[in-house]
């Protein structure tokens, strides 16, 4: 089946300072989501990315799809404590009935 | 806005025991999926719907069971519960051909 990797596995950073995380995938893909996790409850959708090489902003967050469809960053601006949580790519096909592979999660811990 | 709804929260089950995992959406969405995941993991898919009266297999199926009699409505059934279906199992839900998910707050198994 699909693989994705994600890195880093978790982070800890000072409040203020700006973070990235990527996946990457052994196959292709024709989306790329981003969600976070916050303790207790579900994912929430963070950033969609529908084309390669498309750059989508969302406030402090921005994602990017790679040129070649295997892969994709997550990047986040001036950190604050609300940040913490657990970031999760998922990678799907449009025509795969909704399908997403998740990847394993990247922990972020924000030091005030 | 409900959005996608999960009961229970949490259940402690022995060994054997059956249940079903309640899970309902107000959004009108044709697709719902229920994912499990693992300490430290990301999601795993165990069943999708794409429509009333249409279920399918994900990626980890045996030992689940699920039903989609409505549009509302995707319970997901545990027959002979196992250690190994210790678990936090979410529900989503999505649009047609639009794959971001919405998800449920989970509800956290444990199989003694």
């Amino acid at each position: 089946g699909q693989q994705l990797n994600q890195s880093p596995q978790s982070m800890f950073i000072q409040e203020g300072e700006d973070v990235s995380m990527n996946c990457t995938s052994s196959s292709i893909f024709n989306t790329w989501l981003w969600y976070k996790q916050d303790p207790g409850e579900g994912p929430v959708l963070l950033i969609a990315l529908y084309k390669a090489g498309e750059l989508t902003s969302n406030g402090r967050l921005t994602a990017q799809f790679g040129i070649t469809r295997k892969d994709s960053f997550l990047n986040i601006s001036a950190s604050i404590p609300s940040d913490v949580g657990i970031y999760f790519c998922a990678g799907s096909y449009n025509t795969n009935a909704g399908k997403s592979t998740f990847g394993d999660g990247t922990t972020l811990t924000v030091k005030p | 806005n409900a959005g996608v709804t999960q009961t229970p929260k949490f259940r402690i089950l022995k060994i054997g025991q059956s249940m079903t995992l309640q899970c309902t959406q107000d959004m009108n969405h044709n697709y719902m999926y229920w994912y499990r995941q693992d300490p430290g993991m990301g999601l795993k898919l165990i069943y999708y719907s794409v429509g009333a009266g249409i279920t399918d297999k994900g990626e980890v199926p045996n030992g689940y069971n699920v039903s989609r009699s409505t549009t509302e409505d995707f319970p997901l059934r545990l027959e002979l519960a196992a250690p190994s279906q210790t678990s936090v199992y979410f529900c989503a839900s999505s649009f047609d051909r639009v794959i971001e998910a919405f998800f449920g707050q989970g509800t956290r198994l444990t199989v003694v």
